[in-house]
């Protein structure tokens, strides 16, 4: 399973966009990418998955070069409920679930 | 229809003492996992379960950690003699198939205290 190193922590005002990258040097070939979102005292939430180029959804845009060793979340235009940690997660469908690796996240902090 | 649901929300226990933590996944999913999260610090992934075997235990911390999971529905982690360090929110997340291609939906958790 591919580790991933994301930033600690982010802040953004309100009404910017906000993009966090992840890197996962070692993705592999059958690899997916997914991203969660986890608000204080609630468990994470998925956000948006891709494999490759550009993927979006009413939440989020997920941009992966061709290389796939790095992925970027873009958050259009963040609230201040937008205040949370965002986690990358890396994997394929044959990996099971052996050692699911959330990391710590990027905590993102939205001022008003 | 229902999420995925743990008990008790909160559980404070002394040192020393056995507890056991609940989770009831989604109808239908037949992958459920458990994770540690320590305060202001990321998952800690401990066990999964695909039915009602766990291919892989050895997330768990120590021998003191056990789970299981019975007629592929509810699961139940178990921590023996209880430490100080076993403090932390206890989440249980469920998918319809095993491993992170699949959406993970995630239970409100189970905080431990252990006095």
């Amino acid at each position: 399973l591919a580790k991933t190193t994301q930033p600690v922590s982010m802040d953004s005002y309100e009404g910017q966009e906000v993009n966090i990258t992840c890197s996962h040097n070692n993705i592999a070939t059958n690899d997916y990418i997914t991203w969660y979102q986890q608000f204080p005292s609630q468990g994470p939430r998925f956000i948006i998955q891709g494999y490759k180029t550009k993927v979006t959804n009413e939440v989020a845009s997920l941009f992966i070069p061709a290389d796939r060793k790095s992925s970027t979340l873009s958050l259009p235009r963040v609230s201040l409920s937008d205040t949370a940690v965002y986690y990358c997660l890396v994997g394929d469908i044959s990996t099971g679930a052996n050692n699911l690796f959330f990391g710590t996240g990027t905590r993102l902090t939205v001022i008003p | 229809g229902a999420g995925v649901s743990q008990s008790p929300s909160n559980k404070v226990t002394e040192k020393g003492k056995d507890v056991e933590l609940r989770c009831d996944p989604i109808s239908g999913h037949t992958a459920l996992y458990w994770y540690r999260q320590s305060l202001g610090q990321g998952l800690e992934f401990l066990i999964y379960f695909q039915g009602n075997s766990a291919p892989d235990k050895s997330g768990l911390p120590s021998d003191r950690f056990s789970a299981e999971r019975t007629g592929g529905s509810v699961s139940t982690l178990t921590i023996q003699r209880t430490q100080q360090e076993d403090s932390a929110v206890y989440l249980c997340a469920s998918s319809s198939r095993p491993g992170p291609v699949f959406e993970q939906y995630f239970g409100p958790g189970t905080r431990l205290t252990v006095t």
